[in-house]
């Protein structure tokens, strides 16, 4: 079984840089699409972007700008930049990944079938 | 984007009764690519229903999803003391994937 583990984010000021990385433990990238989605103190989930093994990516629109992600298959891990940040992007990140296929994916954006654990981003000047 | 709204923000209910949590999309939802998570606190969401109906493995039975269209609904027909958690919504039709605010189902 698939399973994730994630590190990275903190503390942060305004303007600086959110990193952070996941690691993929018993199963390789290829066959996933790897995701980031967030959750605000108190608030919902909001999906950020997602790679897949060949590291052709999506992001959602709002946050383009902003996010780089990319993925490393020597070491089974993916990652995500999050650039400019601000109190706004405060919240938990988590990565996810997303088993391909007609079962768990429509052509356009897939559900998220095993998550990490979840790392705290804090961002305060 | 589909904007998901979740109904109700809080659902207080004892052991034994029964749940029902809507989940209303802003535009049609389509193939019914509809999802709902289970979060607990300081827990990453679980997968619990998928294709607007489908369980996931090893969920229970008492659980179970249904709609179409805008409208979807997440039954849970008798609670467990486990059941006790958040539940997302989460539509995967259209890109970006979105999910809903929320439900809390918290004892009563």
């Amino acid at each position: 079984q698939v399973q994730l583990q994630q590190w990275g984010a903190g503390l942060l000021r305004p303007s600086e840089t959110l990193s952070l990385t996941c690691a993929v433990y018993g199963g390789s990238l290829s066959g996933y699409y790897w995701s980031w989605i967030r959750q605000p103190p108190g608030k919902g989930l909001e999906w950020i972007g997602e790679i897949s093994h060949s590291g052709s990516t999506n992001y959602k629109p709002s946050l383009k700008s902003r996010v780089i992600m990319s993925v490393d298959p020597s070491k089974n891990q993916f990652s995500l930049k999050l650039t400019s940040v601000t109190a706004a992007d405060t919240a938990v990140y988590y990565c996810a990944g997303s088993t391909a296929g007609r079962v768990y994916c429509s052509s356009s954006s897939c559900l998220f079938d095993f998550w990490g654990q979840g790392a705290l981003a804090t961002v305060s000047s | 984007e589909i904007v998901l709204t979740q109904s109700p923000g809080t659902l207080s209910l004892s052991p034994g009764e029964r749940a029902t949590l809507s989940c209303r999309a802003s535009q049609r939802v389509s193939g019914s690519y509809l999802a709902w998570y289970q979060q607990k606190p300081g827990q990453a969401p679980r997968l619990l229903i998928y294709g607007a109906y489908r369980r996931a493995t090893g969920v229970p039975d008492r659980f179970s999803g249904s709609g179409s269209g805008t409208d979807f609904t997440l039954t849970i027909s008798r609670l467990e003391p486990e059941d006790f958690a958040v539940y997302h919504c989460q539509q995967y039709g259209s890109s970006p994937a979105t999910f809903g605010g929320g439900t809390k189902v918290e004892i009563k």
